[in-house]
């Protein structure tokens, strides 16, 4: 299958501060790639879809200005949580949709955010 | 709207035996793919499987089928001769419509593989 690589995988932040969490598809181009957040013991809930080269679109209910999303080359997308609260804490997981057809998208390993 | 259904919260499966995670799923559209993914503890997400509703063939990859019931709405899927490292979160989930790429989340089951 497909390698999404997702970095970092764990990061503790100070209230306040800003954090960018990075999705890279190694061996794949990826026009779209997803960021989804899960709460322990629950399922994946999908934050925003990622298309390079234009603006991505968030789902209802997700604030923009606080989760910015950049997909500056078709291997890479960001996800920026700025001015990070102990509300934001969470498990983050990007996906990169590999071909059209099968629409199979591959995720990476999660990044956990732990702001105190 | 979409929807998929996992009804087994959780699951104990002796090693060595074969086991069926339920899936059912709710759409109006005539186009949709349907997939199921691991969730280790580690969390990462490792896609198993996929079905489009127009395959005529139930979906294989290895261990892994896909037990495919289009008229009943259900995507079950199996998995043969259970190991250890198939202990994990198993979530269904489901695309759509074509050209449609959010993937839809069942709640997930959880495998417990008992030595």
């Amino acid at each position: 299958g497909a390698v999404v690589s997702q970095h970092p995988s764990r990061v503790i932040c100070k209230s306040g501060t800003s954090v960018k969490i990075e999705c890279r598809s190694l061996d794949f181009q990826a026009t779209t790639m997803f960021w989804y957040r899960q709460f322990p013991k629950k399922s994946l809930m999908l934050m925003a879809t990622s298309n390079e080269g234009s603006k991505a679109t968030y789902e209802q209910g997700v604030e923009k200005d606080k989760f910015l999303i950049n997909h500056a080359s078709l291997t890479l997308s960001t996800l920026t949580v700025t001015s990070a609260h102990p509300e934001d804490s969470s498990f983050y997981i990007c996906s990169a949709r590999q071909t059209i057809s099968r629409n199979i998208q591959y995720f990476g390993a999660g990044t956990r955010l732990s702001v105190l | 709207a979409q929807k998929i259904t996992q009804t087994q919260p959780g699951m104990f499966v002796q090693e060595k035996e074969a086991v069926t995670l339920d899936c059912t799923y709710d759409t109006s559209d005539q186009s949709y793919g349907l997939f199921w993914y691991k969730q280790p503890s580690s969390g990462e997400m490792i896609f198993l499987i996929y079905q489009g509703s127009y395959d005529e063939q139930n979906a294989t990859e290895g261990r892994y089928s896909l037990n495919f019931q289009k008229a009943r709405k259900s995507a079950n899927l199996v998995i043969s001769a259970s190991q250890l490292g198939d202990s994990a979160m198993y979530f269904c989930a489901m695309i759509p419509g074509f050209g449609n790429e959010k993937l839809t989340f069942g709640t997930g089951t959880r495998l417990t593989i008992i030595p």
